[in-house]
């Protein structure tokens, strides 16, 4: 059983920028989330992927974006990055809303570092 | 609104101590779903436990124990003869049964001394 894996594993990039982050589900598993994690803080939900589309959405600008393609993986994009996008992106795979199977599954995270 | 609190930022202890996390949620949820993740210097989340709401029935696993009481809304979590390996931080979450958005605390970030 494949877990969940994320690339890069570091990144860095100035303000401004535009940044793709990928993330592979565990075997088995259609439903994909995003979250960001500052540095001391808890992860805060951006958004869900599920059937290739966005099934929910935390506080997040719109420059915060997603696809989620037909193998079930899934990228997260970041628009005019700014220096509060600084931290610790986790992916996390489950199975799909409404299983009653909640747990969620994360990847070892990708750390955004702009400067 | 959801919520959860971890009221404790840093807890240390001396290894085969006894140590309990606390965790405290709000929710006007009746069904929903509980969660423990340990993080360890690594990054990476990893799945402790999950609870549904129906379900109060507290659990052990090996030197982990879990307490849930719904009256209180609390979800404590117990590491018995904490060990050094044990150092991580550790998060209470929140899921609302048909929902998307899983609601971390801030975590509990233990310190386990040899």
């Amino acid at each position: 059983e494949t877990g969940v894996t994320q690339s890069p594993t570091h990144l860095i990039k100035t303000r401004g920028q535009q940044v793709t982050l990928r993330c592979s589900s565990q075997s088995g598993h259609n439903t994909v989330s995003w979250y960001q994690q500052a540095l001391g803080q808890g992860p805060q939900f951006i958004f869900q992927y599920y059937r290739e589309e966005e099934n929910g959405r935390g506080n997040f600008p719109p420059r915060f974006s997603g696809l989620q393609f037909p193998n079930y993986s899934s990228e997260l994009n970041v628009n005019a990055l700014e220096l509060d996008d600084s931290a610790l992106y986790l992916c996390a795979s489950s199975l799909a809303p409404g299983t009653g199977d909640y747990e969620q599954y994360f990847g070892p995270g990708t750390r955004l570092t702009v400067t | 609104a959801q919520k959860v609190t971890q009221a404790q930022t840093e807890i240390s202890v001396v290894e085969k101590e006894d140590v309990t996390l606390d965790c405290v949620y709000e929710t006007r949820d009746t069904t929903y779903y509980l969660f423990w993740y340990k993080q360890p210097p690594s990054g990476e989340l990893v799945f402790l436990i999950r609870r549904n709401s129906f379900d109060e029935q507290n659990e052990i696993s090996g030197r982990y124990s879990w307490n849930f009481q719904k009256s209180t809304s609390s979800f404590n979590f117990t590491i018995t003869a904490s060990q050094v390996v044990d150092s991580a931080v550790y998060f209470c979450a929140l899921l609302r049964t048909g929902g998307f958005k899983t609601i971390f605390g801030a975590g509990t970030r233990l310190f386990v001394k040899a």
